[in-house]
């Protein structure tokens, strides 16, 4: 079956550094996004990997590993309009996504 | 640009009820998607169209249907909704879908309520 993993929650400091994981298992792969949704509010894409390694964007990077399954988002230098939740899903044979329940994160000053 | 709206933002409905919820995107993207999200669980793809004139079935097809008359709209409708449909409702799109990377654009959601 087809499934994505990330932590349900986290908390960080402001001005520090989170990283937040995902695993993926899909049927195929085409690439793993990460999107970024307020409460309440869309879904917002940050970033889409497709080969080996780290994609920087400014205060946001994304890191994927084919062979392990694995990505990872990293935010730095976290500010208080951070918190929210953010979303790992990979694109599967078909060219559809297949998305992780969302991870959110939680800023504290 | 006004990118994706949909209507309404939210609604309560009885049971057994039918409704249409609208999505309309001015982006002149070829693909377009119906997504829901409850809490607890990532987002589903209900029904998507690669371009106007087709359609296919996602992960949770059952008890929705879509249409595609044209480039713009992809209307979600409830034939008989049950208290198990209610969930916040997202349309999306991207500027090609059925083979191809794009990133989605989403709407700002349908809040539905079924009693």
């Amino acid at each position: 079956g087809q499934n994505i993993d990330q932590p349900t929650e986290m908390t960080a400091t402001e001005g520090a550094i989170v990283q937040i994981n995902c695993t993926y298992q899909t049927s195929g792969f085409n690439g793993l996004f990460w999107y970024q949704q307020h409460a309440g509010e869309a879904p917002t894409f940050l970033s889409y990997n497709v080969l080996d390694g780290l994609e920087e964007k400014g205060r946001f990077s994304s890191f994927l590993s084919r062979s392990k399954g694995y990505s990872y988002l990293l935010l730095k230098e976290l500010q208080m309009k951070d918190s929210a939740s953010y979303l790992c899903a990979g694109l599967d044979s078909n060219y559809q996504l297949i998305w992780g329940a969302g991870t959110k994160l939680i800023i504290k000053p | 640009t006004a990118g994706i709206t949909q209507a309404p933002t939210s609604q309560i409905l009885a049971a057994g009820r039918s409704m249409t919820l609208r999505c309309t995107q001015d982006m002149r993207h070829n693909a377009m998607y119906w997504y829901r999200q409850d809490l607890g669980l990532g987002l589903r793809l209900i029904h998507y169209s690669n371009t106007a004139g087709t359609t296919g079935k996602g992960e949770v097809p059952d008890g929705y249907s879509v249409s595609r008359a044209n480039t713009d709209d992809f209307p979600l409708t409830l034939a008989s909704a049950v208290p198990s449909q209610t969930s916040v409702y997202f349309c999306a799109s991207s500027d090609t879908g059925g083979g191809t990377y794009n990133e989605q654009f989403f709407g700002p959601g349908t809040r539905l309520t079924v009693l």
